[in-house]
């Protein structure tokens, strides 16, 4: 029982790239949540999934597209990187009881 | 701006001392109080929660208090540990979706 992966753990992309996050989950979520996390600013939401098939934008969504491909994967996609996007990106799911459950993060730079 | 404001951004806290994390919010539509723990490197961890129509929990050495009428919460850590030094965020939750404090970050001193 892996919980919540993420892929890759590190990346590094030149202004204007695009690349894709991977999250997945074993723990049978409904629904999943991107996140980034920037210094003194906690955790901000990007977009959410209530289910399967559905999406909806969060707190910060702007220069992000998603995808939930089936219950158990989530994934983050930057069509065109920018500096302002350097960022760690944490993929996360919901339990029963309203609580989520984060993965380890991926660190990404953009130049 | 942030739904979900949080003091202090850090605090030292020699070994044994008690660790007080403040967060205050104003939608009163919140329904779930979580706090999470996290060190570095590390995607953050469910430390506890609490629901507004309570007004203290307890697990361990870790105690949520919750002033529904100040829209104020609070983390207590009791007997601090040198192995709780790590960032602690706030949150409330809404419609499933969770609004985060700033963070506080925590070093206990042995």
């Amino acid at each position: 029982n892996a919980g919540v992966t993420q892929t890759p753990k590190f990346q590094v992309l030149k202004t204007g790239q695009s690349m894709t996050l991977q999250c997945a989950q074993d723990m049978n979520h409904n629904s999943m949540y991107w996140y980034r996390q920037d210094p003194g600013m906690g955790l901000r939401l990007i977009y959410y999934s209530a289910s399967e098939g559905t999406t909806d934008k969060g707190e910060v969504p702007n220069g992000y597209n998603v995808s939930r491909l089936n219950k158990r994967e989530f994934s983050l996609r930057l069509e065109s990187a920018a500096p302002s996007q350097t960022s760690v990106y944490f993929c996360a799911g919901q339990g029963s009881y309203n609580e989520q459950f984060f993965g380890p993060g991926t660190r990404l730079t953009v130049l | 701006q942030q739904q979900v404001k949080q003091s202090p951004q850090s605090l030292i806290v020699q070994k044994g001392g008690i660790s007080i994390i403040n967060c205050a919010y104003e939608n009163t539509a919140f329904d779930y109080f979580p706090w999470y723990q996290q060190f570095p490197g590390k995607g953050p961890a469910l430390l506890i929660a609490i629901r507004p129509d309570v007004s203290e929990k307890k697990e361990g050495r870790f105690t949520i208090s919750f002033n529904k009428s100040a829209k104020q919460f609070s983390l207590h850590i009791m007997d601090s540990q040198p192995g709780d030094s790590a960032t602690y965020f706030c949150a409330a939750s809404l419609d499933y979706k969770l609004s985060f404090g700033a963070g506080t970050t925590v070093t206990v001193r042995a």
